[in-house]
């Protein structure tokens, strides 16, 4: 069965510090890989996701992430983060290719902190 | 504007009584779905749909039931079996599976608690 761990729960950072969010996932065979923010009060969003060719894949409001397939990883890096980007921060994965069912397996998700 | 519609934002539910939450989305969107977002333990499933009439049970679907009478309507009942105290739930939908790299879009979400 898939699973998505999030190794950080919750992490606090000041302002121009650089940011670096791991996730590992279990799963098999070909995956599409996400990340989802959650703001204050606010709906959750897609950061950034991939599905196939290279491997580092850039988001919005300058997040990146990197799948590194020998390690099942996809890390969120940001290098500077900002007082906005405080936030609840979810990996998740599906199944790609022919064995995809749509439905997502989340990470338990990391709390950030930005400290002005 | 498209998206996903869910209602009522806030609900109260009597122990004992049955609640359904509202998801409509005009996305035009084959796949839906349902999860529940709980503290420390991340967003898990419920149930999903990947086409009308047809749906299926997720990680967590004791005490939930849902219908597909509609492509753009995908309620959710939650039941007096279902124990947890307050919790919130989030609809979502995506194009059909097929569609290379299929991406989840959510509603802003619904707060059901326990009375």
């Amino acid at each position: 069965a898939q699973s998505v761990s999030q190794h950080n729960h919750h992490v606090i950072l000041s302002e121009a510090a650089s940011l670096e969010l791991g996730c590992n996932y279990s799963y098999g065979g070909t995956v599409n890989l996400f990340w989802y923010v959650q703001y204050p009060g606010q709906h959750l969003q897609l950061l950034l996701k991939y599905f196939s060719g290279d491997p580092l894949v850039k988001g919005i409001k300058g997040f990146e992430a990197e799948f590194i397939k020998s390690k099942f990883s996809f890390n969120l890096r940001k290098p500077s983060v900002q007082w906005s980007d405080t936030a609840e921060y979810f990996c998740a994965v599906n199944a790609g290719g022919s064995s995809n069912t749509g439905k997502l397996i989340f990470g338990q998700g990391t709390t950030l902190q930005v400290k002005p | 504007d498209g998206g996903i519609t869910q209602s009522p934002k806030y609900l109260f539910r009597k122990e004992g009584q049955n609640v359904t939450l509202s998801c409509e989305q005009n996305l035009n969107h084959d796949a839906m779905y349902w999860y529940r977002q709980d503290p420390g333990q991340g967003l898990r499933l419920i149930y999903y749909s990947q086409i009308v009439n047809d749906f299926q049970k997720g990680d967590i679907a004791e005490g939930y039931s849902v219908s597909r009478e509609k492509k753009e309507s995908f309620p959710l009942t939650v039941t007096s079996a279902q124990k947890t105290p307050t919790a919130f739930y989030l609809c979502a939908s995506s194009l059909p599976r097929r569609t290379s790299g299929n991406t989840i879009y959510f509603g802003e979400g619904s707060w059901l608690t326990v009375v």
